[in-house]
C-alpha cells in the first residue's frame, strides 16, 4: 500500500535561514511526487512535483525538494526562509498505474513556523 | 492557469437539512473532481472521486446516501450532505484534475474550501 510519512509535526525556523521539511514515501513502481501549502482556512496551493528527470524540482516561491530514490525521500527545501512561509505543508504521492483516476495520498502536514 | 473555485466558502445550517457545495474549475477542463474532507490539524481525507458523465466511487467508509456527488459536466461537480448533523461539520475541500493533457501532469489543483457548520 502507498503511504507517505512526514515525521515532524512541526518546523520551526529563523527568517533568512535554510528550511528543510521532510517527507518519507513508500509506493510499489515509480512515484508521483507533490508538495502542496495550505495556509489557514484556505484549500492547498500546488508547490511542486516530481514525475521523472532530474531529481532536484524547482517550484513556487523560491521552494525546491530533492527526491532521492535509494532513501525513498522527497524533503522540502528553501535557502532563505520567510515570515510570509508560515503554513501547514502537506507532501503527498500518488502511483503511475496509469489509471484514469490517480488518487493523491497525503502525510500527516508539517507546520512550518519562520520567526523573524 | 488551473484556478479552481468552491461555494459557498462557508455555511451554518440546521440539523437535518441538506448542503449543496459547488466546485468548479474556472480555467480548465476537469475529467476527474476529488472531494477531501479535513478536521481541525489533520490531514485531508479523501472521501470520494468523480469522473465528468458517471457515478462517482467513493471511499471505504464514506455514505454514498448521505454525500451525493453529481459530476455534471467538465467544469462542475457537487457535493450535497443530505440530512447533516453536527458530526458531519468540517471543512470540505475538492480537487480538479485538468485531463486534458494526459495522465503524466496528474496535479491536483484544489479549490479553497468549504467551511460546513451543523447546528
Amino acid at each position: 500500500a502507498q503511504s507517505v510519512a512526514q515525521p515532524e509535526d512541526q518546523v520551526n525556523v529563523a527568517e533568512g535561514n535554510p528550511l528543510t521539511v521532510k517527507c518519507t514515501y513508500s509506493v510499489s513502481g515509480n512515484p508521483y511526487l507533490f508538495w502542496y501549502v495550505q495556509y489557514p482556512n484556505r484549500g492547498l496551493q500546488f508547490l511542486l512535483k516530481y514525475i521523472t528527470g532530474d531529481n532536484l524540482v524547482k517550484g513556487s516561491y523560491g521552494f525546491e525538494a530533492e527526491f532521492n530514490k535509494s532513501q525513498t525521500s522527497f524533503h522540502l527545501k528553501k535557502p532563505s526562509a520567510l515570515v510570509s512561509d508560515s503554513a501547514l505543508y502537506f507532501c503527498a504521492v500518488s502511483g503511475n498505474y496509469g489509471g484514469a483516476t490517480n488518487k493523491l495520498i497525503f502525510g500527516t502536514g508539517t507546520l512550518l513556523a519562520v520567526q523573524p | 492557469g488551473a484556478v479552481v473555485s468552491q461555494h459557498p466558502s462557508w455555511v451554518i445550517c440546521k440539523s437535518g437539512t441538506s448542503v449543496k457545495i459547488e466546485c468548479r474549475s474556472l480555467d480548465f477542463q476537469a475529467t476527474t473532481m476529488f472531494w477531501y474532507r479535513q478536521f481541525p490539524k489533520q490531514s485531508l481525507m479523501l472521501m470520494a472521486t468523480s469522473n465528468e458523465g458517471s457515478k462517482a466511487t467513493y471511499e471505504q467508509g464514506v455514505e454514498k446516501d448521505k454525500f451525493l456527488i453529481n459530476h455534471a459536466s467538465l467544469t462542475l461537480s457537487t457535493l450535497t450532505v443530505t440530512s447533516a448533523h453536527p458530526e458531519d461539520s468540517s471543512f470540505y475541500i475538492c480537487s480538479a484534475r485538468d485531463g486534458s493533457r494526459g495522465i503524466s501532469t496528474d496535479t491536483q489543483y484544489f479549490g479553497p474550501g468549504t467551511r460546513l457548520t451543523v447546528l
